[in-house]
């Protein structure tokens, strides 16, 4: 079946840094990627819509200056916490959708921890 | 606006013993699709179930089956005779039609956290 290999799987990572979160789709072709972010004992929240070439789409209240996303291919996105506070620790997720638009496959997540 | 209401936050049950989850969802298209998935403690979501809103055949899966009732616009998930290994956050989803007739994103409930004791 579809698989989405999501990494790293874990970060910790100093205030000020930045952090960079990989999604590749293994055996299918990524048109669109979602990204949730999921803070603790809480539910998952979208924050970007992103299709293959184009600049993603974000959701109200996201900074798109510090969360830049890329989906430069159908096998890989990338989001990316710039200048990461300890208010950005939370655990981010993707979600991709294939050429046929149906089913979403999820990467294993990302457990991010700003000290 | 569409939305998707777990109004159960935890739920404690005793292993064997059967359990519902609810899920209310609000939609105001016709076409939409509904899910289920699993959220162990490592984190990764566990895909159970897609029901697409022309569909309101109830499903049965091994222990897990669905309920489906458009008419009260909720998509229930029952565990028959619950074991330890089920313990999870559970999450109710809801996707409409988007843009050339694929899905749009996920909209999730807040989950209902399951703990099944021996």
């Amino acid at each position: 079946g579809a698989v989405v290999s999501q990494h790293p799987s874990r970060v910790i990572c100093k205030s000020g840094t930045s952090v960079k979160i990989e999604c590749r789709s293994l055996d299918f072709q990524a048109t669109t990627m979602f990204w949730y972010r999921q803070f603790p004992k809480q539910s998952l929240m979208l924050m970007a819509t992103s299709n293959e070439g184009s600049k993603a789409t974000y959701e109200q209240g996201v900074e798109k200056d510090k969360f830049l996303i890329n989906h430069a291919s159908l096998t890989l996105s990338t989001l990316t916490v710039t200048s990461a506070h300890p208010e950005d620790s939370s655990f981010y997720i993707c979600s991709a959708r294939g050429l046929l638009g149906y089913g979403y496959t999820f990467g294993s997540g990302t457990r991010l921890t700003v000290v | 606006a569409q939305k998707v209401t777990q109004a159960q936050t935890e739920i404690s049950v005793v292993e064997k013993e059967d359990v519902t989850l609810d899920c209310v969802y609000e939609t105001r298209d016709t076409t939409y699709y509904l899910f289920w998935y699993k959220q162990p403690p490592s984190g990764e979501l566990v895909f159970l179930i897609r029901r697409n809103s022309f569909d309101e055949q109830n499903e049965i899966s091994g222990r897990y089956s669905w309920n489906f009732q458009k008419s009260t616009s909720s998509f229930n998930f029952t565990i028959t005779a619950s074991q330890v290994v089920d313990s999870a956050v559970y999450f109710c989803a809801l996707s409409e039609e988007g843009y050339g007739g694929s899905q749009g994103n996920l909209i999730f409930g807040k989950g209902t956290k399951l703990s099944v004791k021996p």
